[in-house]
């Protein structure tokens, strides 16, 4: 079973607007942790933020913000007022306590930001 | 900053060839991976090792060896190549102990299998 899902494929936006990238995860630990990535084209994978399970306060860098929600076993990403720059695939990963760090990364989702 | 270095960003080989990509960090990790990437599956775990000369496989392990003699470096080996290998490969490394530590990712190597 998968235990990060990533439902949206691609997904297109004009500059400016803003956007949400879904991750629902499933795992019966308790404590866990879980990350975002940005794979820009250039193919390195960039960590973004890690959230442990105990922390459902919601986070905001910059245009950035993500949203953990336990009750839903979400930890959705928004980037507000998309810029160009933004096009990349974004990689939600899950590390469950105890497993020596193996993270289980979803299928990722290939943000396009339109001119 | 975390430097993980792989050897070769793109990599052409033939059928049967014996094949070596190897991975670099220079933080002092103990934890290495090797991960391969395709359109529609994200990163797979083929192999990672906790410490030197140790290696545990990942979800993905056919046709793939591992070698870690030194700590800094952690290499990938597909004893006999074959098309369905080729793909996007990424190594990886962190800290040892929890696992909160996020993963710091090499460029990827792009390797193709004619």
């Amino acid at each position: 079973a998968q235990k990060v899902t990533q439902a949206q494929t691609e997904i297109s936006v004009v500059e400016k607007e803003d956007v949400t990238l879904d991750c629902v995860y499933e795992t019966r630990d308790t404590t866990y942790y879980l990350f975002w990535y940005k794979q820009p084209p250039s193919g390195e994978l960039v960590f973004l933020i890690r959230r442990n399970s105990f922390d459902e306060q919601n986070e905001i860098s910059g245009r950035y913000s993500w949203n953990f929600q336990k009750s839903t076993s979400s930890f959705n990403f928004t980037i507000t007022a998309s810029q160009v720059v933004d096009s990349a695939v974004y990689f939600c990963a899950l590390s469950e306590a105890g497993t020596g760090n193996q993270f289980y990364f979803g299928t990722g989702t290939s943000l396009t930001v339109i001119p | 900053d975390v430097k993980v270095t792989q050897s070769s960003r793109y990599l052409v080989k033939r059928t049967g060839e014996k094949v070596f990509l190897e991975c670099v960090q220079d933080m002092d990790h103990e934890n290495m991976f090797w991960y391969r990437q395709d359109p529609g599956l994200g990163l797979r775990l083929i192999y990672f090792s906790y410490d030197v000369k140790m290696k545990e496989k990942g979800d993905i392990p056919e046709g793939y060896s591992v070698s870690r003699e030194k700590k800094e470096r952690f290499s990938l080996i597909l004893e006999s190549a074959s098309t369905n290998q080729t793909s996007m490969y990424l190594c990886a490394s962190s800290f040892w102990g929890s696992s909160n530590q996020p993963q710091h990712f090499g460029d990827g190597t792009r390797l193709s299998i004619l």
